[in-house]
């Protein structure tokens, strides 16, 4: 079946620098989205990516779609302490007639004040 | 309402008991999902429902059983449970779309201690 991996595993970063996380899937996929959890708490939607291409940009945040549709990037610019938490792409997984969303491992984000 | 409400918050349970975990949504979606989650892992997909029925079920042991009694209630019946059951269990909703193009709303979860 489709897997989501996902780089790095942890990021440990200064309040200010900038932080990447890498997603990559074995097969072509409809769409890509991404989730933030903060410690303790639950997965929160972000965005959704669904063309070849497409960059999307939330404040300091940038969402990358690649153009074979099988990898995907967030970028965070200056770093908050607010951003701390864990990052997950996920991508859309067919089972029958049914989807359901296979996450990556996530990216572990946290940030020195 | 964007948001998803699960019952109880905590809960701490013999491997003898029989409990149930509770979700809610009124956003009018017609998908949930219950996950489960251990310390420091992604969420792993346990049941989906779509429009009231079990569609998929990811061969996930006959001590937890769903239930989806009308589109906005998702219920998890918990029995005989094993220690390494504990985790943080999610429920999640979203519209039914094609191609799984479904952003998912995440409940706060509960925190489950089997002992």
């Amino acid at each position: 079946g489709q897997q989501v991996m996902q780089i790095p595993q942890y990021q440990h970063v200064q309040e200010g620098e900038d932080f990447t996380t890498y997603c990559n899937s074995s097969t072509t996929l409809s769409n890509i989205q991404w989730y933030k959890q903060r410690p303790g708490g639950h997965p929160v939607f972000l965005i959704q990516l669904v063309k070849s291409g497409e960059v999307k940009k939330q404040k300091r945040l940038t969402f990358q779609f690649g153009e074979a549709k099988k990898n995907s990037s967030l970028h965070i610019t200056a770093t908050q302490t607010t951003d701390v938490g864990t990052y997950f792409c996920a991508g859309p997984n067919r089972k029958g007639s049914n989807y359901k969303l296979t996450f990556g491992k996530g990216t572990l984000l946290t940030v020195n004040p | 309402d964007t948001e998803v409400t699960q019952t109880p918050k905590h809960l701490v349970m013999g491997m003898t008991n029989k409990k149930s975990l509770k979700c809610e949504q009124h956003m009018g979606h017609r998908a949930m999902y219950w996950y489960k989650q251990k310390a420091k892992k992604p969420p792993e997909l346990m049941f989906v429902y779509s429009y009231e029925k079990l569609s998929i079920n990811e061969s996930v042991p006959s001590r937890f059983s769903p239930e989806c009694p009308n589109s906005s209630l998702l219920n998890l019946h918990l029995h005989a449970l094993q220690p390494e059951d504990s985790a943080l269990y999610l429920c999640a909703s979203s519209q039914v779309r094609l191609a799984g193009g479904f952003e998912q709303y995440f409940g706060p979860g509960t925190r489950l201690t089997v002992t």
